[in-house]
């Protein structure tokens, strides 16, 4: 059974600081690897999707990696802001072939607090 | 275009009523996915569909959570003999197909009294 664990669990940082969050999965058979954001009492925004044979992808300040082999993902935000607050969550989906196909499984979050 | 919309925003039962939730996809993804999120589970899968046939229903917690998807479009989740366990976010998804990147709805939140 695929785990997906996020550390730290919540981070507070003054605006301007480059931060890493943490991800970790214990099956590496994954597909791909999706990180979101969630801000309080909404839905879901997808940040960055890595499929299995990337090692990384980019989208403005934010980078993610993916080490499929060691079973982790680390999501690098740089220059933060204040409006990065938010719960990050990393999510894996297992490798193509099963009915559990479009299953993501997700970590725990990380949530995040910029201060100006 | 359109995101995933999701109805109603917030519903609020007693115990033991049925509910149905409701999910309209992106306009030409074909996969749909359910999810739950509660405080002390997290966010945890409960169905998806490709198409109109659901491949995977391993998520749903008991034989009172039910899903339907016609048309290959909107999708009703329905819950039976509503318990106060069932208290939680219900999220919906959407892919252009299965193994894509999954957008989400912003969620019903359910309270059952």
């Amino acid at each position: 059974k695929q785990e997906v664990t996020q550390i730290p669990a919540a981070l507070s940082v003054p605006e301007g600081e480059n931060l890493v969050l943490n991800c970790s999965f214990t099956d590496s058979a994954i597909y791909n690897l999706q990180w979101f954001r969630q801000d309080p009492g909404k839905g879901l925004t997808s940040l960055l999707l890595i499929q299995s044979s990337q090692r990384e992808q980019t989208s403005g300040r934010l980078n993610a990696s993916l080490d499929k082999s060691s079973g982790r993902s680390t999501l690098y935000i740089a220059a933060s802001q204040p409006g990065d607050s938010a719960t990050y969550l990393c999510a894996v989906r297992p490798d193509a072939g099963g009915t559990s196909y479009g299953k993501l499984t997700f970590g725990q979050g990380t949530i995040l607090t910029v201060h100006p | 275009g359109a995101g995933v919309s999701q109805s109603p925003s917030n519903k609020v039962t007693e115990k033991g009523k049925d509910v149905e939730l409701r999910c309209d996809p992106i306009s030409g993804h074909t996969a749909l996915y359910w999810y739950r999120q509660s405080l002390g589970q997290g966010l945890e899968f409960l169905i998806y569909f490709q198409g109109n046939s659901a491949p995977d229903k391993s998520g749903l917690p008991s034989d009172r959570f039910s899903a339907e998807r016609t048309g290959g479009s909107v999708s009703t989740l329905t819950i039976q003999r509503t318990q106060q366990e069932d208290s939680a976010v219900y999220l919906c998804a959407s892919s252009l197909d299965t193994g894509y990147e999954q957008y989400f709805g912003p969620g019903t939140r359910l309270t059952v009294t």
